[in-house]
């Protein structure tokens, strides 16, 4: 069955530093790929999107993620995090003929100050 | 352009009333779905419908739940004699041709809680 794939359910990190959010996938095909991140209380924004071409893929709020064939991964990364980052995040893909869109089980971000 | 409005924000029902949860999509959108986020969970699609018709339900439980999506009106989400269980944060997000390439807008959500 295709999934998607959320190693890590808690990271914590250092306004500032850098972030790297990882997500996986097992699809035949290369799938259409997408992150999301919600904010406490609230509903889910999305960050970008992957369909094809450029394997890195630039998003609102100053994220980007690339696609990675050979690792079946599709990781989220911010150069510098900001306070306001800390949210959970959310990759997703669609499923079932492209009806609905499978989620991973998401990656609780804290930003320490 | 109004977002994917969902109502109520919040609802509280007792065990065995009815939660009734409503979403309009937003504006040229005809492709509605829904989705339950249980607690330390992430989303998981119940229901796709498009106007009057449901698409795929396959997420949906086999009892006690139904979804429309009315030719006029919003969609809704009827959960009946809810039982605690059903406490959850459920999502309607709409896209303007069916998922794909196309993008799910989701709203902010409706957070039932079963006393």
């Amino acid at each position: 069955a295709q999934s998607v794939t959320q190693p890590d359910i808690h990271i914590t990190v250092s306004e500032g530093a850098s972030l790297e959010l990882r997500c996986n996938y097992s699809y035949g095909a290369t799938p259409y790929l997408f992150w999301y991140v919600q904010s406490p209380g609230q509903g889910l924004q999305l960050l970008l999107k992957y369909f094809s071409g450029d394997t890195l893929v630039q998003g609102i709020k100053g994220f980007e993620a690339e696609f990675k064939r050979s690792q079946s991964s599709f990781n989220l990364r911010k150069p510098s995090v900001h306070w306001s980052d800390a949210a959970e995040y959310f990759c997703a893909a669609p499923s079932g003929g492209g009806n609905k869109l499978t989620f991973g089980t998401g990656t609780q971000l804290k930003v320490e100050l | 352009n109004a977002g994917v409005m969902q109502n109520p924000r919040h609802l509280v029902r007792r065990r065995g009333q009815e939660a009734r949860l409503r979403c309009s999509p937003m504006k040229g959108h005809s492709h509605v779905y829904w989705y339950r986020q249980l607690p330390e969970e992430g989303l998981k699609f119940m229901v796709y419908l498009q106007k009057e018709n449901i698409i795929d339900e396959s997420g949906m439980p086999k009892e006690r739940f139904s979804a429309e999506f009315p030719k006029e009106g919003p969609s809704i989400l009827r959960i009946q004699q809810v039982v605690r269980g059903d406490s959850a944060a459920y999502f309607c997000a709409s896209s303007l041709d069916p998922v794909g390439k196309n993008i799910q807008y989701f709203g902010a959500g409706t957070r039932l809680s079963v006393l």
